[in-house]
């Protein structure tokens, strides 16, 4: 079974600075997609950005990046110059590429990091 | 296009009782996900639908069920309510196609207390 670990519960950043999420997986499958979620206090979840797995370059949406390393089955998210609106609970999230069965739907998630800005 | 919408979003039941709660996926979405959010436990996959049949189900007991209507609209059930299914249930939807990544769009959640 695939299995997500955040190592850090709670993680704080002062605003306008940098901040990386560590996100760790265990999966024998070689096809695959990784995710990061926010949920803010409001509970409305919101995808932050996504990572397909046989793709190498490391994917960017504004100010939010990542650093995969499969080798290592590592999946860290990088905040650079955080704001305020980015205090939230972070998750990370695995799923198996759609080859039926057990892929259909699941997410599989960490335990999440509370994300605290401070102005 | 409007969101992923449940009904309701608060809900207080007694042990012993059963629930039905209501999602709405995004209009052309054919895919429905449900989730369990406790603090213990996390996030929690519970089952998916696709045109009305369920094709992937999470470790949860009988007790919980769902199903999914022909305008991809899904209910999920849950008899005989325990105190430890309190919790808050997400449910997403999914564009059809494999090249959308697979991405769920989730709903604001049912938060149920079950006294």
């Amino acid at each position: 079974a695939q299995t997500v670990t955040q190592s850090q519960p709670e993680m704080s950043v002062q605003e306008a600075e940098t901040v990386t999420l560590s996100c760790t997986y265990d999966t024998s499958e070689s096809d695959y997609y990784l995710f990061w979620y926010k949920q803010p206090p409001s509970r409305q979840m919101i995808l932050v950005i996504r990572q397909e797995a046989y793709k190498q370059q490391n994917a960017t949406e504004n100010r939010f990046s990542v650093n995969f390393q499969k080798a290592a089955k590592s999946f860290s998210l990088k905040i650079s110059d955080s704001q305020l609106g980015d205090a939230a609970m972070y998750f990370c999230a695995y799923k198996m590429a759609n080859a039926g069965g057990t892929s259909y739907g699941k997410l599989t998630f960490g335990q999440g990091t509370i994300l605290t800005v401070h102005p | 296009k409007a969101g992923v919408t449940q009904t309701p979003r608060y809900l207080i039941k007694t042990r012993g009782q059963q629930v039905t709660l209501s999602c709405s996926p995004i209009s052309g979405h054919r895919s429905v996900s449900w989730y369990q959010q406790t603090p213990g436990q996390g996030l929690q996959f519970l089952f998916e639908y696709f045109s009305e049949t369920q094709r992937n189900k999470g470790n949860f007991p009988g007790r919980f069920s769902g199903r999914q209507f022909s305008n991809s609209r899904s209910e999920m059930n849950v008899s005989t309510l325990e105190l430890g299914d309190s919790a808050l249930y997400l449910c997403a939807s999914s564009p059809p196609g494999q090249g959308m990544y697979n991405e769920q769009f989730f709903g604001p959640g049912t938060r149920l207390t079950v006294l």
